[in-house]
């Protein structure tokens, strides 16, 4: 069964640090790319970064030089590094799939979520 | 990377169609044919339900139907049931491997 499961949320005083976990199972990470999106209580979704081919990285303005993604193949898992967090970073966050076919072509939408981890930023 | 925008919310009696509009610009849902929609109920993941603006994932209901316009996307549920009760986003590339996603579009089914 294709699955994603996401741990590593906690209550966090601002300005701190957290990683977030991804665990996939039924599907190798490496062959797709990899996508965090969160969720703020009573919000909506904000997509926030992603791993892509080749190990390329981008960043939702609102956490790009706070956040990192990172992947580790030998556990078939990604990573959400959050440094600096702030207040307005307290959300629900999902880990996502991009699928990608046989030849290697990625498609840009998220067929695969987890249930979510979450995160509250409060002193 | 500006929130594309959707309706807060609908309304529909069961049986009825009912169409959520989803509104970007040129640079993203206007340039690219990759706009996605998701289900998401209380409380859990959001459920893909719409691809590439009007492919539907396999086994899914064709009661859900998407189309395009220039800077607008829209999602079509026909014969609505009492389990269409949700929250719905569309998604659009954005470019330079970005997305955005809309504000959200509460269904209620009266």
């Amino acid at each position: 069964e294709v699955q994603l499961v996401e741990t590593g949320g906690g209550l966090i005083q601002p300005g701190g640090s957290l990683r977030l976990s991804c665990a996939a199972s039924g599907f190798t990470v490496s062959s797709n790319y990899m996508t965090w999106v969160r969720q703020a209580p009573g919000k909506g979704l904000e997509w926030v970064s992603i791993f892509y081919r080749l190990g390329s990285a981008y960043y939702a303005d609102s956490v790009r030089g706070r956040f990192s993604i990172s992947r580790d193949n030998s556990k078939n898992t990604v990573y959400l590094q959050m440094n600096s967090l702030r207040a307005e970073d307290t959300a629900v966050y999902y880990c996502a799939r991009g699928p990608s076919d046989d030849n290697g072509n990625y498609y840009y939408y998220m067929d695969v979520w987890g249930k979510g981890t979450t995160v509250a930023v409060s002193s | 990377q500006s929130a594309l925008t959707q309706p807060a919310s609908v309304s529909g009696s069961p049986g009825q169609s009912i169409t959520i509009s989803c509104t970007g610009t040129s640079s993203d849902v206007g340039s690219y044919n990759l706009v996605s929609w998701y289900q998401q109920h209380p409380g859990k993941a959001p459920k893909l339900i719409i691809y590439e603006v009007n492919k539907r994932p396999s086994g899914l209901s064709n009661r859900f139907s998407g189309s395009k316009s220039g800077n607008t996307a829209s999602l079509t549920i026909s014969g609505l049931q009492a389990e269409d009760e949700a929250d719905y986003y569309c998604c659009s590339y954005a470019g330079s491997v970005t997305f955005v996603f809309g504000g959200g579009t509460k269904l209620t089914v009266l």
